[in-house]
């Protein structure tokens, strides 16, 4: 069946380092991609998505590409900041839900 | 818009006790689903309905767990009796259409004790 893998944390980075979170998918037919961030204390929400092969998602800085050769949707940003540790979610909607990765948790340290 | 509305925010009960859940998703979404965080089994896919109607419940543990949707606007998850390996994080999310982007309320924190 469908499913997603993100690499395992914790990752650990200094103010101001470069990020990339690798996310992997096996899908049939042609899913959408979506990067989902949990702050402490609070529900998923969306950070990013990218609907077909090689649309790009960003926002906030963040950024994620749609490889399909691949089969990757690795997240990216190139100036990581405090108040961006979190964790992070892969996720890409199958033909009734979503599957999610299993979180990989982001502490930025000043 | 309020967004996905959960209650109660934090929950405490003793082993064998009932607990019920509630959560109203996003005005017009058809899709609501229920999840269950740990940190030993991460994210969880309990349930889901679609216009109110249960589409998949593979994802819940055991007979213990319940959940019913009688309107659009409302949902309840029932735990009876309660264990304490039922302590996790419940999270409730709706969306327009399967494949959309998921809406999650901001959680239940039960602790059976």
């Amino acid at each position: 069946g469908d499913s997603v893998t993100q690499m395992e944390g914790p990752v650990t980075l200094s103010e101001e380092a470069f990020l990339t979170i690798n996310c992997t998918y096996t899908a049939t037919g042609y899913p959408s991609l979506f990067w989902y961030v949990q702050y402490p204390g609070e529900g998923l929400q969306l950070l990013l998505k990218a609907t077909k092969a090689d649309d790009k998602g960003s926002n906030k800085g963040f950024e994620a590409t749609y490889r399909k050769e691949t089969t990757s949707f690795h997240l990216e940003k190139g100036s990581v900041q405090v108040s961006d540790s979190a964790v992070y979610f892969c996720a890409l909607s199958g033909s009734n839900d979503m599957r999610f990765g299993a979180g990989t948790r982001l502490t930025v340290k000043p | 818009d309020a967004g996905v509305i959960q209650s109660p925010r934090h929950e405490v009960t003793e082993m064998g006790q009932e607990v019920t859940l509630r959560c109203k998703p996003i005005s017009g979404h058809d899709y609501l689903f229920w999840y269950r965080q740990t940190m030993m089994r991460g994210l969880e896919l309990l349930i889901y309905f679609n216009n109110n109607v249960p589409i998949d419940d593979s994802g819940m543990p055991e007979d213990r767990f319940s959940a019913k949707m009688p309107n659009a606007s409302f949902s309840t998850l029932k735990i009876q009796p309660s264990e304490p390996r039922d302590s996790a994080v419940y999270f409730c999310a709706s969306s327009y259409a399967t494949g959309q982007t998921q809406y999650f309320g901001p959680g239940t924190r039960l602790l059976v004790l």
